[in-house]
């Protein structure tokens, strides 16, 4: 299960915080991507990168920021204005061959907003 | 962007019996076709995949069947056991000459297999 961490496992916000997941790999993977996973609705995607000091918005990217300063860290910020933050966040990295692009994940944290 | 479409959201088996997960996807330019494992408490895990020049796949009890012209993909479970019970996602990625490069995800399948 090595390769890629994310920290904390476990998360509470107090309403009007801003808190910061880390997600850090070692697999030299170019991609690195961060979900969001509530119940019935899978894997959405907040936000994506493929180079350093380059990132795209996902579908949910709303509420959320990133930075991507190191090909290791892509960190997730989840600011005030993320309505609904309590959720399951997963970090995952890929290399970008065209014909292979499978994902690696972390363990996850679980964020709740008290 | 890239639509995918799975059911169904759950399914529950006898052990031993079959199980069977369809989805759907909407970018002819998606190439490539993963499915995840996802136990509770756990992170995903790629299982099986399968990319757009091949029609089927097959790994001991798991089969993943594509079908471009209707833009479609499923996932066979042979012989079920109760530790194949967990939530199963698949996804379509396009390839990064067509753009960045993303997975779409499906909803999941949470599957129940019954001892």
């Amino acid at each position: 299960d090595g390769g890629i961490t994310q920290s904390p496992k476990y998360l509470f916000r107090k309403e009007g915080q801003n808190v910061t997941l880390s997600c850090e790999q070692n697999l030299n993977h170019d991609a690195m991507y961060w979900y969001r996973q509530d119940p019935g609705q899978g894997l959405r995607l907040i936000y994506y990168s493929q180079i350093v000091n380059d990132f795209q918005k996902g579908d949910i990217a709303e509420g959320y920021s990133v930075s991507r300063e190191k090909k290791e860290s892509f960190p997730l910020t989840v600011t005030s204005a993320q309505k609904n933050p309590t959720a399951f966040y997963l970090c995952a990295s890929s290399i970008l061959l065209a014909e292979h692009n499978e994902q690696f994940f972390g363990p996850g944290t679980r964020l709740t907003v008290l | 962007g890239e639509n995918v479409e799975q059911h169904p959201s759950t399914l529950s088996v006898q052990e031993g019996d079959s199980a069977v997960i369809k989805c759907t996807y909407s970018d002819s330019a998606s190439n490539y076709f993963p499915w995840y494992k996802q136990e509770l408490g756990k992170r995903p895990q790629l299982i099986i995949d399968i990319r757009s020049n091949v029609g089927e796949k097959k790994d001991q009890r798991i089969a993943v069947t594509l079908n471009k012209t209707a833009k479609h993909f499923s996932l066979h479970i042979t012989e079920t056991q109760p530790e194949d019970s967990a939530v199963y996602f698949c996804a379509a990625s396009i390839p990064p000459q067509k753009g960045y490069q993303k997975v779409t995800f499906g909803i999941g399948t949470k599957l129940q297999v019954i001892p």
